[in-house]
């Protein structure tokens, strides 16, 4: 069974960093590309950057551009977000999720970052 | 950027009817479009894949269909459990982009 399980998230003040953590489970995790997609509180998706499965090729929204950096440890199985110069508009949930060459398939249930003073 | 707007934003129906949920592009994108369906508290799950793919185990009621920059995803007899908001998203061009949902009532 497909399990994205992502930790690291909480309350932060403006300007500072965090770093989110998504463990895969449950398939062959380097074979696979990988996401990270945020939901704002009442609002819809909004994808944020991919990283192809070797790390070859990466991928960023204009939005979190030069302040976010994805990427990944196939030993470990575990996909990073590092978030800094965080803004509220940066208060989200943040998901990972598997990237297949048709779909982004399987979704963890997300970690919430709240960016506030 | 590729613009994805999602028609209309809420839709309220009865149960058994069909309803037809829309997406449009603001340019070509060749079929690379996906609906996901989120359920309250839920994470998004894939219905649809390239337009008109059913993903494993989704139920033979939901269908897509479309080209250019029009698509449209039908529930051919809704069911109370369909209750949710469903999002198209392009993975034509980068950056991949979701539109903004269609809330789904029942009636």
């Amino acid at each position: 069974e497909v399990q994205l399980v992502e930790s690291g998230g909480g309350l932060v003040q403006p300007g500072r960093s965090l770093k989110l953590s998504c463990l895969a489970s449950g398939f062959t995790f380097s074979n696979y590309g990988m996401n990270w997609i945020r939901q704002a509180p009442g609002k819809g998706l909004e994808w944020v950057a991919s990283i192809s499965s070797s790390s070859s090729y990466i991928y960023y929204a204009d939005t979190v551009k030069g302040r976010f950096t994805i990427s990944r440890d196939n030993a470990k199985n575990t996909l990073y977000l590092q978030m800094t110069s965080l803004r509220s508009e940066d208060t989200a949930l943040y998901y990972c999720a598997r990237l297949t060459t048709v779909a982004t398939d399987y979704w963890g249930q997300g970690v919430m970052v709240t960016v506030s003073s | 950027d590729i613009q994805m707007t999602q028609s209309p934003s809420v839709l309220s129906a009865s149960v058994g009817d069909r309803v037809t949920l829309n997406c449009k592009a603001s340019q070509n994108i060749n079929k690379y479009l996906n609906w996901y369906q989120q359920k309250l508290g839920e994470a998004p799950k894939l219905l649809i894949y390239n337009t008109n793919n059913l993903q494993t185990g989704i139920p033979s009621r939901f269908s897509g269909s479309g080209s250019g920059t029009d698509y449209t995803l039908t529930i051919s007899s809704l069911q109370p459990e369909d209750v949710a908001t469903y999002f198209c998203f392009q993975h034509n061009s980068w950056p991949l982009t979701f539109g903004s949902g269609t809330k789904l009532e029942i009636k």
